[in-house]
C-alpha cells in the first residue's frame, strides 16, 4: 500500500528561524515520484518540487531545500530563515503507478506552519 | 494564462439538496481529479477521469457523481446521499499519466446547513 506520513501536525516558529518539515513514505514500487505542495490561506495548492526515486541528490532553491533519503524513505523539507509569508499548510505527496499508464497522487495529512513576526 | 478555475469559491446549500461544483481547465490536460479536504485529514480522492466520457471512482466516491463531456470540464455533483458534505473541494488536472504531478484550482468551500 502507498502511504505518506507527516508526523508534525503543526509547527510554530519565529521569523528567521530555520524549520524542517518531515515526510516519510511507504511504497512497494521501485519507480515513484515525491512532491511537496504549499497551501496558503487562499486554498490553492502550489507545486514546490518533484523528485523521482532514482535521484537522491538534495536540492536547494533559494531558502528552500529538500533532503531525499531512500534508505529511510524520507523526503524532508527545510526552510531557512523563515518568513511570515511561509505560513501555510505543506503537503508531501507520493505519485505511484496505479495500473495501466496512470500515476496517482496520495497525500500526507499536511503540516500547518505558522511563522510569527 | 493557463490554469484551473473552480466556481463558486463559497457555496451554501440546505441539507437534502444536490449541488454541482464547477471545474474548468485550459491547460489542455487530459486527466482531471476531484479531492475533498477536511481539517486534519489531508486530501482524499473522490473521482478522476483520464479521457472524455470516462471516469473512475477514487477512495471516497459514495454520495458523489461526475461527468466528463468535454476535455476542459469536470463538474462534481454532491448528492443528498453524501452524509457529511461540508468540506473544501479541490479540482486538479494533469497530463494523461499524471507523472509530472497535478495542477490545482483554488477550491470551493461547501457548507451544508
Amino acid at each position: 500500500a502507498q502511504k505518506v506520513t507527516q508526523a508534525q501536525t503543526e509547527i510554530s516558529v519565529v521569523e528567521k528561524e530555520d524549520v524542517t518539515l518531515d515526510c516519510v513514505y511507504e511504497t512497494r514500487d521501485t519507480t515513484y515520484y515525491l512532491f511537496w505542495y504549499k497551501q496558503p490561506p487562499s486554498g490553492e495548492l502550489v507545486f514546490l518540487i518533484r523528485r523521482n526515486s532514482f535521484d537522491e541528490q538534495n536540492e536547494i532553491s533559494g531558502r528552500y531545500s529538500w533532503n531525499f533519503q531512500k534508505s529511510t524513505s524520507s523526503f524532508n523539507f527545510t526552510i531557512t530563515a523563515s518568513q511570515v509569508v511561509d505560513s501555510a499548510v505543506y503537503f508531501c505527496a507520493l505519485s505511484y503507478h496505479s495500473g495501466g499508464s496512470n500515476y496517482k497522487l496520495t497525500f500526507g495529512k499536511g503540516t500547518l506552519l505558522t511563522v510569527n513576526p | 494564462d493557463g490554469g484551473i478555475t473552480q466556481s463558486p469559491k463559497y457555496l451554501f446549500r440546505k441539507e437534502g439538496q444536490n449541488v454541482t461544483l464547477s471545474c474548468e481547465q485550459n491547460l489542455n490536460h487530459d486527466a482531471m481529479y476531484w479531492y475533498r479536504q477536511d481539517p486534519g485529514q489531508g486530501l482524499r480522492l473522490i473521482y478522476y477521469s483520464q479521457i472524455v466520457n470516462d471516469f473512475q471512482k477514487g477512495d471516497i466516491a459514495e454520495g458523489y457523481s461526475v461527468s466528463r463531456e468535454k476535455k476542459e470540464s469536470f463538474p462534481l455533483t454532491v448528492t443528498s446521499a453524501q452524509k457529511n458534505p461540508t468540506a473544501f473541494y479541490l479540482c486538479a488536472s494533469s497530463t494523461w499519466t499524471g507523472i509530472d504531478g497535478y495542477t490545482f484550482g483554488s477550491g470551493t468551500r461547501l457548507t451544508v446547513v
